[in-house]
C-alpha cells in the first residue's frame, strides 16, 4: 500500500524558533499533498492544500507567513512552523493524495508532534 | 458547505460484539466518503471508501460500510470486535476538499 513518511514524530522547541516538518511520498507521486493541524481529542482541521511546484492554498484563518509550505517535488512537501509559540504547540498530520481513477485516495502521514516551550 | 457529523463521541463495546459507528454527511453532489482509523499518537489508516457502485463497501480489518443516499449516512460496521479495535475512528467526505468528523473513541471491554 502507499506509505507517507513525516518527520520528525515529535518535536521540542524554544519559543521563537522555527521548525521544519517534512512529509514524503515513498511509494507514489502524490500531487497534492494536505497539511491538518489535530488539537487533543479533536477532529483534523484542514491547513492547506499543496500542489507540486505551486503556492500553497491555505484555509481561513491560517497565516501563511506562520505557516510556509513548500512543496518542491512530487514526493516531498515541507511545513515550517516560523517563530513558534506556546500556542502553535499541536499534532500536525500530512497527508499525500494519489488518484486511484474515480477519485482521489489521501494517505496520512504518522504525524508530528509540536511542543513550543 | 460540506459537512461530516459522527453523532457518537464515544462508544463501548464488549469484545466479541458486534458494531456500528454512525456517520452522516452534507455534500452538494455524490460524495466521496471515507472511514479512517486513528490510533493514539498515530496518523490515520484507511479502513474503507466509497465513490460510487456497490454500496456496501468492504474495507481492511473485517470492517464494512453501507452508503445510504436516502438517510445521507454511511455508517460503519463490525461483526465481532477485537480489543485491537479500539481507537478513534474518522468518517471524511470530500475529495481534494476533504472534511471530517469529530471522531468516535472506540472502548473495547474484556
Amino acid at each position: 500500500g502507499a506509505v507517507v513518511s513525516q518527520h520528525p514524530s515529535r518535536v521540542i522547541c524554544k519559543s521563537g524558533t522555527s521548525v521544519k516538518i517534512e512529509c514524503r511520498s515513498l511509494d507514489f507521486q502524490a500531487t497534492t499533498m494536505f497539511w491538518y493541524r489535530q488539537f487533543p481529542k479533536q477532529s483534523l482541521m484542514l491547513m492547506a492544500t499543496s500542489n507540486e511546484g505551486s503556492k500553497a492554498t491555505y484555509e481561513q484563518g491560517v497565516e501563511k507567513d506562520k505557516f510556509l509550505i513548500n512543496h518542491a517535488s512530487l514526493t516531498l512537501s515541507t511545513l515550517t512552523v516560523t517563530s513558534a509559540h506556546p500556542e502553535d504547540s499541536s499534532f500536525y498530520i500530512c497527508s499525500a493524495g494519489t488518484w486511484l481513477g474515480t477519485g482521489n485516495i489521501q494517505y496520512f502521514g504518522a504525524g508530528t508532534r509540536l511542543s513550543v516551550l | 458547505a460540506q459537512s461530516v457529523t459522527q453523532p457518537d463521541i464515544h462508544i463501548t463495546v464488549s469484545e466479541g460484539a458486534s458494531l456500528e459507528l454512525r456517520c452522516n454527511y452534507s455534500y452538494g453532489a455524490t460524495p466521496y466518503l471515507f472511514w479512517y482509523v486513528q490510533s493514539p499518537g498515530q496518523g490515520l489508516q484507511l479502513l474503507l471508501k466509497y465513490f460510487s457502485g456497490d454500496t456496501l463497501v468492504q474495507g481492511i480489518k473485517g470492517f464494512e460500510a453501507e452508503f445510504k443516499r436516502s438517510q445521507s449516512s454511511f455508517n460503519l460496521r463490525k461483526p465481532s470486535v477485537h480489543w485491537s479495535d479500539a481507537a478513534e475512528y474518522f468518517c471524511a467526505v470530500g475529495n481534494n476538499d476533504m472534511r471530517f468528523g469529530a471522531g468516535t473513541r472506540l472502548t473495547v471491554k474484556p
